[in-house]
């Protein structure tokens, strides 16, 4: 199975604050990664999907790079609605469609 | 517009079984798949398993494999997941999620919060 790590695991930042999670798979999964936001007691939301392409609705100060086994997503300038658990997931090939552990962003 | 509608939070004893279900509307249920996820409290997302309404045999995490079972009701667009032998560690929010038709989900239900606790 392909295993999903995320770092850093939290984050503080202030509101402005150019943000970067990365996050890396266990072996080459092309450009097949995805990333999610979580706010507390919501379901997961859609941000980016093959890497590098926003979801519909979403705002442009997301953006996502990677491709292989190395990917980041970038918050270009932290809103007061971004502080929330981003996680990546992995869609290559078969199942299982692993996440990553997740990074907190929080207020400093 | 899509709406994924699962059912209501249930409190279970270890050694039983649970059954968790969506109903989907909003789109062409036997289209698309549908993912399950689940989340302890306080941790992360954790990938279950994936069901082809359209017929085929599911796909289940290693780690579930022998307890879970996904299944579907095409008469009324409703899906269900099902774990057995359950123990406090199955304490958690599961997700019912559709997938996109390339291995990744896009609108997922409100979740269920399933507890098991003697």
């Amino acid at each position: 199975d392909i295993q999903m790590t995320q770092s850093p695991s939290s984050l503080s930042a202030s509101v402005g604050d150019r943000v970067t999670i990365t996050c890396r798979a266990s072996q080459n999964i092309r450009i097949y990664l995805n990333w999610y936001q979580q706010k507390p007691g919501k379901a997961p939301e859609l941000l980016i999907f093959a890497a590098s392409n926003l979801h519909r609705g979403v705002p442009s100060r997301f953006s996502g790079s990677g491709s292989g086994t190395e990917f980041t997503l970038t918050i270009s300038s932290l809103q007061p609605e971004d502080f929330a658990v981003y996680y990546c997931q992995q869609s290559y090939n078969t199942p299982p469609f692993t996440f990553g552990p997740g990074t907190k962003v929080v207020v400093k | 517009q899509v709406q994924l509608v699962q059912s209501g939070a249930e409190v279970k004893k270890p050694g039983a079984s649970m059954k968790v279900s969506c109903k989907a509307s909003g789109y062409p249920f036997t289209s698309y798949h549908m993912h399950w996820v689940r989340q302890a409290p306080g941790q992360g997302l954790e990938w279950m398993g994936i069901i082809n309404p359209g017929g085929g045999r599911p796909t289940y995490a290693r780690k579930f494999q022998g307890r879970i079972t996904l299944t579907r009701d095409t008469s009324t667009s409703t899906m269900y997941m099902e774990l057995s032998s359950l123990r406090s560690d199955d304490t958690a929010v599961y997700y019912c999620a559709r997938d996109t038709n390339f291995n990744y989900p896009d609108y997922w239900g409100q979740g269920t919060r399933v507890t098991v606790s003697s």
